[in-house]
């Protein structure tokens, strides 16, 4: 079991927004920037969100991160196709003094 | 261009040991922390353990901690991982990641394609 929640799965229609959530504690997200990664299948991981809620260059503003207290959120608005993906926070943790991610929320846009 | 190429996995039998390569360049390697990740079978990610720019402070998962060990060689754009005591639940794809900071953080800003480790007799 994840120290940081997301929920398993997410769905939602072309063109729809939706949002993943990620719960964590004082020792990590509270304290600690958050990160969002998507990773396709046989493929590396890819940087989202930065920082709670800088977006890398290239990655497009349909894709937004926030962050508050010990919860995070990253939104994805009109959604597409390719976005099908599994999606993962990740942060500090000065507890553990190590990495954590969360468990990942697969969407699947219908 | 930053590329991270991954090296040394395949398939082990249990208790036995392998070492992982992951040989970076297109950016000054010993001003960055790197990381392993892996992703077991039908898993998540998974953080291994990650390194200080300067190899001066290493990080360590509870469930590796005491058989793995990270290093990573300056002079050489090399980092490792040295594992041991391997058993069926280390089997997975392991990611060679660079952080964005010379301390571990999780800001992995690129990440190698992975080498697939299986555990099994």
């Amino acid at each position: 079991q994840s120290v940081l929640t997301q929920p398993p799965s997410a769905s939602g229609t072309p063109g729809q927004r939706v949002t993943i959530s990620c719960s964590g504690s004082r020792s990590n997200i509270e304290t600690n920037n958050v990160y969002w990664y998507q990773h396709l299948p046989g493929t590396a991981p890819k940087l989202l969100i930065f920082r709670n809620n800088q977006r890398p260059s290239g990655v497009p503003d349909r894709f937004s991160g926030s962050k508050s207290g010990t919860s995070a959120s990253l939104a994805i608005s009109e959604l597409r196709s390719e976005d099908e993906a599994d999606y993962y926070c990740a942060t500090w943790d000065d507890s553990l003094s190590g990495v954590i991610f969360g468990g990942g929320t697969k969407l699947t846009v219908l | 261009e930053v590329q991270l190429l991954e090296s040394g996995g395949g398939l082990v039998q249990p208790g036995g040991s392998l070492r992982l390569s992951c040989a970076a360049s297109g950016f000054t390697f010993s001003s960055y922390a790197m990381s392993w990740v892996r992703q077991a079978p039908g898993k998540g990610l998974e953080w291994v353990s990650a390194i200080s720019g300067s190899a001066g402070n290493t990080y360590y998962a509870d469930s590796v901690k005491g058989r793995f060990t990270i290093s990573r060689d300056n002079s050489k754009n090399t980092l490792y991982l040295q594992m041991h005591s391997l058993g069926a639940e280390d089997t997975a794809v392991y990611y060679c990641a660079k952080d964005r900071l010379g301390v571990p953080t999780g800001y992995f800003d690129y990440w190698g394609q992975g080498t697939l480790v299986t555990v099994s007799s």
